[in-house]
């Protein structure tokens, strides 16, 4: 069965400083996908980043990057410069065929000003 | 604009009744999603469809039900056999096979009166 966990319940940072949020996943598979989904208190999902497991390079979207460690099964998600706006839940998903996506239970993130 | 929509914004069920939440996309993707949201559980799936007239059980599927008539259109029932619908419903859609992203719509607030 394919599980995702995020060990950090609620984190915060200093506005400009830089943040880093776990994720650990089980899977047997070896090729699969992994997202980061960030949701405001609007709730509206908003995709951050995405990594594919065949790819050995670490994702990077702007202030947004990946560690990616396929042999630890883990996949940390980091924010530099952080932003107000970046006030968010965030949360970590996984799915190997694209029919089911699993989701961990989400890091609350706020940005202190 | 492309997008998914997902109506009403709030919901109000009162007891043995059956309500039904609209999700609507135009982005032309093949799959869709209902996601269920509780506080600190993140996102359960409910129900997928991957094509037209063709949908499968999630995780969480005992009291709801879906029909996918039309590539554009997912609709959920919540029915009366579902004791606890309170939650935070979300809607999504993908195209399998291709980046295995999914993109949500801004969700429905469901409360019993």
């Amino acid at each position: 069965a394919q599980t995702v966990t995020q060990s950090q319940p609620e984190m915060s940072v200093q506005e400009a400083e830089t943040v880093t949020l776990s994720c650990t996943y089980d899977t047997s598979e070896n090729n699969y996908y992994l997202f980061w989904y960030k949701q405001p208190p609007s709730r509206q999902m908003i995709l951050v980043i995405r990594q594919e497991a065949y790819k050995q390079q670490n994702a990077t979207e702007n202030r947004f990057s990946v560690n990616f460690q396929k042999a630890a099964k883990s996949f940390s998600l980091k924010i530099s410069d952080s932003q107000l706006g970046d006030t968010a839940m965030y949360f970590c998903a996984f799915t190997n065929t694209g029919n089911q996506f699993y989701f961990g239970t989400g890091t609350s993130l706020t940005v202190i000003p | 604009d492309g997008g998914i929509t997902q109506s009403p914004k709030y919901l109000f069920r009162k007891e043995g009744q059956n309500v039904t939440l609209s999700c609507e996309q135009n982005l032309n993707h093949d799959a869709m999603y209902w996601y269920r949201q509780d506080p600190g559980q993140g996102l359960r799936l409910i129900y997928y469809s991957q094509i037209v007239n063709d949908f499968q059980k999630g995780d969480i599927a005992e009291g709801y039900s879906v029909s996918r008539e039309k590539k554009e259109s997912f609709p959920l029932t919540v029915t009366s056999a579902q004791k606890n619908p309170t939650a935070f419903y979300l809607c999504a859609s993908s195209i399998p096979g291709s980046q295995e992203t999914q993109y949500f719509g801004p969700g429905t607030r469901l409360l019993v009166l």
